[in-house]
């Protein structure tokens, strides 16, 4: 099956700063991308997503960007607010099957 | 998001009894899922049904087995739990795409603990 493997396990930034988060993917099959936000205490959400015919996309101060190629896809976070400081999963899913595979999380620090 | 809800939210219990976890879903999605979430090892999926008739193994079936007893509902089970089952465990629903993936919405977790 698909492995998705996620870094840095942990990230510390100052307010204002950028942030990112890669992962790989290994099954070239994959063709969905989501991210997902999981606050103290709280369940996943989805924050953006990506599908394999597109190379990035924006939502503010979030965007994500994919190389098919290389088998990988990366959260970048601008302009870092307190606010955003939560566990952070990418995910992998296979058109036929919708099974998500992923990573193990990033928790993302930002420091006032 | 209310539309996903699980029933207990905390469990306490002793090695070899038998749990059960339910998730409910007012979204009328088709797909549900059930995740287990483990520090540093993300969410792994247990099973899948993608409507009443269907169930499948995800990553890590062994010790679980599921229910889907109606589109909203959908249930997991610990035949005989033990130790290495605590965990916070997590139901996920989704609609049927078009084209690759969907959304997954996620209940609020239950966090199990077996002694």
């Amino acid at each position: 099956g698909e492995n998705v493997e996620q870094h840095p396990s942990t990230l510390s930034v100052q307010e204002g700063d950028s942030a990112v988060i890669k992962c790989t993917y290994s099954d070239s099959a994959s063709n969905y991308f989501p991210w997902y936000k999981q606050e103290l205490g709280k369940r996943p959400q989805l924050i953006i997503d990506i599908r394999s015919n597109v190379g990035e996309k924006k939502d503010q101060r979030i965007a994500v960007t994919l190389n098919k190629t290389a088998k990988h896809f990366s959260l970048h976070i601008t302009e870092t607010q307190p606010e955003d400081s939560a566990v952070y999963f990418c995910a992998a899913s296979l058109n036929t099957g919708n099974q998500f595979y992923f990573g193990t999380g990033t928790s993302l620090t930002v420091i006032p | 998001d209310a539309d996903v809800t699980q029933t207990p939210r905390n469990r306490i219990t002793k090695t070899g009894k038998r749990i059960m976890l339910e998730c409910s879903q007012t979204k009328g999605h088709d797909r549900m899922y059930w995740y287990r979430q483990d520090p540093g090892l993300g969410l792994r999926l247990i099973y899948y049904s993608f409507d009443v008739k269907d169930i499948n193994k995800g990553e890590i079936s062994d010790g679980y087995s599921v229910s889907r007893q109606a589109q909203a509902k959908f249930s997991l089970s610990l035949e005989s739990a033990i130790p290495n089952q605590t965990a916070l465990y997590f139901c996920a629903t989704s609609d049927r795409g078009v084209g690759a993936g969907d959304t997954q919405y996620f209940g609020p977790g239950t966090r199990l603990t077996v002694l």
